[in-house]
């Protein structure tokens, strides 16, 4: 499969927590990148990693990659309810072009 | 800018019926493609385009038609609509500036009876 598997299915944390979310992949990739879906809406673009990259911040959140286990972690702090949302990796494929595919999700859920 | 505009947003049909949803985005972007979302299944990729006059097959075509006539269209068809279709459809664009950044619709919810 080429898709992200995204690890933990569903999170639940308080508010100001950090939340951690893991992506596992399964082929030689040019970048992946990490998407939120908040509910009954579009996924929207959060960050993409080279594969050149071990580490990239912006913002609240922190990608990490490591190609060689072909896994990446994206951190969100001090997390806020707005935050709720699920959360997609996407690894795009070498000689994929534009097509990602894209996995499950983690659910994550910031209560107050 | 509009970015990625998807119609309609709801549609109900009957088994059998056919109908088109529109997808239109307005930053000059090569690439589109038609994701369906169930759930339990994440989204998988049904049809895509790489610029005007191509199209290609992703991962769950059978049941959908697509084409290409505009850089800015990207219609999906549905011949002989079936439960199984279903879902939540998004149509997604891409351009060569951002490295296959995704930039999505806000869905189309089709119900099959």
């Amino acid at each position: 499969s080429q898709q992200g598997e995204e690890d933990p299915q569903a999170l639940s944390i308080q508010e100001g927590e950090n939340a951690t979310m893991n992506c596992s992949y399964k082929t030689s990739i040019n970048n992946l990148q990490w998407y939120r879906q908040n509910s009954g809406r579009g996924l929207v673009h959060l960050i993409l990693i080279r594969s050149n990259e071990r580490e990239k911040h912006s913002g609240r959140l922190r990608v990490t990659l490591d190609t060689s286990k072909k896994s990446s972690s994206l951190l969100i702090t001090a997390s806020r309810a707005a935050d709720t949302a699920s959360y997609f990796c996407a690894p795009a494929i070498t000689g994929g072009g534009n097509k990602l595919t894209f996995g499950t999700g983690t659910q994550l859920k910031v209560e107050l | 800018n509009a970015g990625v505009t998807q119609t309609p947003k709801f549609q109900v049909l009957k088994t059998g019926q056919s109908m088109t949803l529109q997808c239109a985005q307005d930053m000059n972007h090569e690439y589109m493609s038609w994701y369906r979302q169930d759930p339990g299944m994440g989204l998988r990729l049904i049809h895509y385009s790489v610029g005007a006059g191509i199209t290609d097959q992703g991962e769950v075509p059978n049941g959908y038609n697509v084409s290409r006539s505009t850089t800015e269209d990207f219609p999906l068809r549905l011949l002989s609509a079936a439960p199984s279709q279903t879902s939540v459809y998004f149509c997604a664009s891409s351009g060569q500036a951002r490295a296959g950044e995704l930039f999505f619709g806000e869905g189309s919810r089709l119900t099959v009876l």
